[in-house]
């Protein structure tokens, strides 16, 4: 099993750019989640899902949409890049609400 | 507004000895409550997790402590070694959601 896979690995994007992170799990999780890493700040909510058609807004949703058409992808869509979007951005899945999420490796976004 | 806080921000440890990290919740509809270990450049790692019908959770060196009253929560890590170094988040969420909120992480360093 290949886990959950991120693509890319590395971006640089211009201001006002838009790009969509891809994420793809191989575990029919139900459960799927993006967070951005900062540091001092954590893990941040951006939006999560808990099945196929079902989305809902995390901690720090603004500048980002995300959709939920198969239960296998759950993609990131960045509208129009600002450097504070500048981070390194982790997609997760898991089973239930009641089980761990598995983590991907990440996409490390720097917007200039 | 931080659901979930944690501290110490970093923390040096020798070898052999016990390493602390302490987290607080205001959600009382938080019921799982796991901690996450990561390495530098990877995601995130499950590696310990408890529900609130418990006050403790043991597997292997790592123990959470949990009280519920208190609304807080720890991770002890006995005879701490040069390898658990790294960074330590602890999370919680509703189950019914998959909504997982975690806290600032704190840095490990076990000297040897």
């Amino acid at each position: 099993n290949a886990g959950v896979t991120q693509t890319p690995k590395f971006q640089v994007l211009k201001t006002g750019q838009s790009m969509t992170l891809q994420c793809a799990q191989d575990m029919n999780h139900e459960y799927m989640s993006w967070y951005r890493q900062d540091p001092g700040m954590g893990l941040r909510l951006i939006h999560y899902s808990v099945g196929a058609g079902i989305t809902d807004q995390g901690e720090v949703p603004n500048g980002y949409n995300v959709s939920r058409s198969t239960t296998e992808d759950f993609p990131l869509r960045l509208l129009s890049a600002a450097p504070s979007q500048t981070s390194v951005y982790f997609c997760a899945s898991s089973y239930s609400g009641r089980k761990g999420y598995t983590f991907g490796s990440g996409t490390r976004l720097t917007v200039v | 507004q931080q659901q979930v806080k944690q501290s110490p921000q970093s923390l040096i440890v020798q070898k052999g000895g016990i390493s602390i990290i302490n987290c607080a919740y205001e959600n009382t509809a938080f019921d799982y409550f796991p901690w996450y270990q990561q390495f530098p450049g990877k995601g995130p790692a499950l590696l310990i997790a408890i529900r609130p019908d418990v006050s403790e959770k043991k597997e292997g060196r790592f123990t959470i402590s949990f009280n519920k009253s208190a609304k807080q929560f720890s991770l002890h890590i006995m005879d701490s070694q040069p390898g658990d170094s790294a960074t330590y988040f602890c999370a919680a969420s509703t189950s019914n959601t998959g909504k997982l909120i975690f806290g600032q992480g704190t840095t490990l360093q076990v000297k040897p």
